[in-house]
């Protein structure tokens, strides 16, 4: 099993330009999420997606979208990049609520916006 | 909104000390506490986590205990070892779903 993967690993990307953060798992988990890590701020929740076909917003879901495209992939869209948007972005999947919640974390794609 | 406070920001120990970190959460409905330990260039792995019916859950030279009450949870780490050096997350359920907040992190570093 390679877990959850994530590409790119990096990415830098002038201001406007957009691009788009992809995710797979391969754990048959049905909640996946999208988080940002910037120094001193921990993990904020961008996105979730309870299962296929469904996403919420999280804690700073502005100028972001997603797309949980089938059971295994979610992926993140920055539809016109800003210097703010400049982080370490980590998707993760769990079994979904209920009985067990531990996340599991892909390796993160480092993104700079110049 | 749901709010977690980690403390402290950084923390140095001797090998062989033991570490404590504090978190507050503010949602009295979160019902699951995990941690997680995130080395240099690294993800996010989870180390230990406890559920609102337990008071405190030990794993070897890992524990953490829980107070529902106070809204207060902390991680401790005995004997710790250059290797435990790291930041290290708590985090709180938002609710009873499987979304989580976390809190801003400690830098644990373990001298020799």
């Amino acid at each position: 099993n390679a877990g959850v993967t994530q590409t790119p690993k990096f990415q830098v990307l002038k201001t406007g330009q957009s691009m788009t953060l992809q995710c797979a798992q391969d754990m048959n988990h049905n909640s996946m999420y999208w988080y940002r890590q910037d120094p001193g701020m921990g993990l904020r929740l961008i996105y979730y997606s309870a299962s296929e076909g469904t996403t919420d917003k999280g804690e700073v879901p502005n100028g972001y979208n997603v797309s949980r495209l089938n059971k295994r992939e979610f992926s993140l869209r920055l539809e016109s990049a800003a210097p703010s948007q400049t982080s370490v972005y980590f998707c993760a999947s769990s079994e979904g609520a209920g009985t067990y919640y531990e996340q599991y974390f892909g390796p993160g794609t480092r993104l700079t916006v110049t | 909104g749901e709010n977690v406070e980690q403390h402290p920001s950084t923390l140095s120990v001797q090998e062989g000390d033991s570490a404590v970190i504090k978190c507050t959460y503010s949602d009295s409905a979160s019902n699951y506490f995990p941690w997680y330990k995130q080395e240099l260039g690294k993800r996010p792995q989870l180390i230990i986590d406890i559920r609102s019916n337990v008071g405190e859950k030990k794993d070897q030279r890992i524990a953490v205990t829980l107070n529902k009450t106070a809204k207060h949870f902390s991680l401790h780490i005995t004997e710790t070892q250059p290797e435990d050096s790291a930041v290290y997350f708590c985090a709180a359920s938002i609710g009873n779903t499987d979304k989580l907040i976390f809190g801003t992190g400690t830098r644990l570093q373990v001298f020799p």
